[in-house]
């Protein structure tokens, strides 16, 4: 059975520290690995990771994947308030069709 | 760009009731899923679909049913609501999930009493 583990499960910083979440996982057959952000509503993709050692980077958001220690992990720098959320992380198998899902880890910011 | 469209938002039904989630997708994907969140808690997956006919269980499929006999629409239905079925529901699809990522609908909140 694939398994996803994040933590912390919950977090809270104030404006302008740098947060790091985190993702292990164990999956046969491993394709990808996904984070969402979820505020209210529904989750919107953040970064897809397939090959260990590249790092994925939008903005203040980064992302890298270990698949020889099987995790990844999940940077913020400079948080903000509206980065208050839930940030989900998936894997999928090759050609499963379906992913995965953790817990989840709620990060609140505080001004 | 409607994307994925869940209805209804709220719903509240009391226990043996039946209901059923649309859920409908505008961006020609063959797959969709439904998901369930708890509160706490990740998506846990209920149901999905590769295609038009085909669907299969995902890890909590008890007390769902699905169907799918188009692209575009992937109802779910509950038979004898339960309160563990309290939850909130979550439409996605896909084009190709091992290169591309989920669209989510924005949810159905389902209050079972």
């Amino acid at each position: 059975e694939d398994k996803v583990v994040q933590s912390p499960l919950s977090l809270v910083v104030h404006e302008g520290d740098t947060v790091t979440l985190n993702c292990s996982y164990e999956v046969t057959n491993f394709r990808s690995l996904l984070w969402y952000k979820q505020e209210k509503k529904a989750p919107t993709f953040l970064f897809m990771l397939t090959s260990s050692g590249i790092e994925k980077k939008s903005g203040r958001l980064s992302s890298i994947l270990d698949k020889k220690e099987l995790f990844s992990i999940l940077n913020i720098t400079a948080t903000q308030t509206g980065d208050s959320a839930i940030y989900l992380c998936a894997v999928l198998r090759t050609n499963a069709g379906k992913s995965t899902f953790g817990d989840g880890t709620t990060l609140t910011v505080k001004p | 760009n409607a994307g994925v469209t869940q209805t209804p938002k709220f719903r509240i039904l009391k226990i043996g009731q039946s209901m059923t989630l649309q859920c409908a997708q505008d961006m020609n994907h063959n797959y969709m899923y439904w998901y369930r969140q708890d509160p706490g808690m990740g998506l846990k997956l209920i149901y999905y679909s590769v295609g038009a006919g085909i669907t299969d269980k995902g890890e909590v499929p008890n007390g769902y049913n699905v169907s799918r006999s188009t692209t575009e629409d992937f109802p779910l239905r509950l038979e004898l609501a339960a309160p563990s079925q309290t939850s909130v529901y979550f439409c996605a699809s896909s084009f190709s999930p091992d290169h591309s990522p989920l669209h989510f609908g924005n949810g159905t909140r389902l209050t079972v009493t």
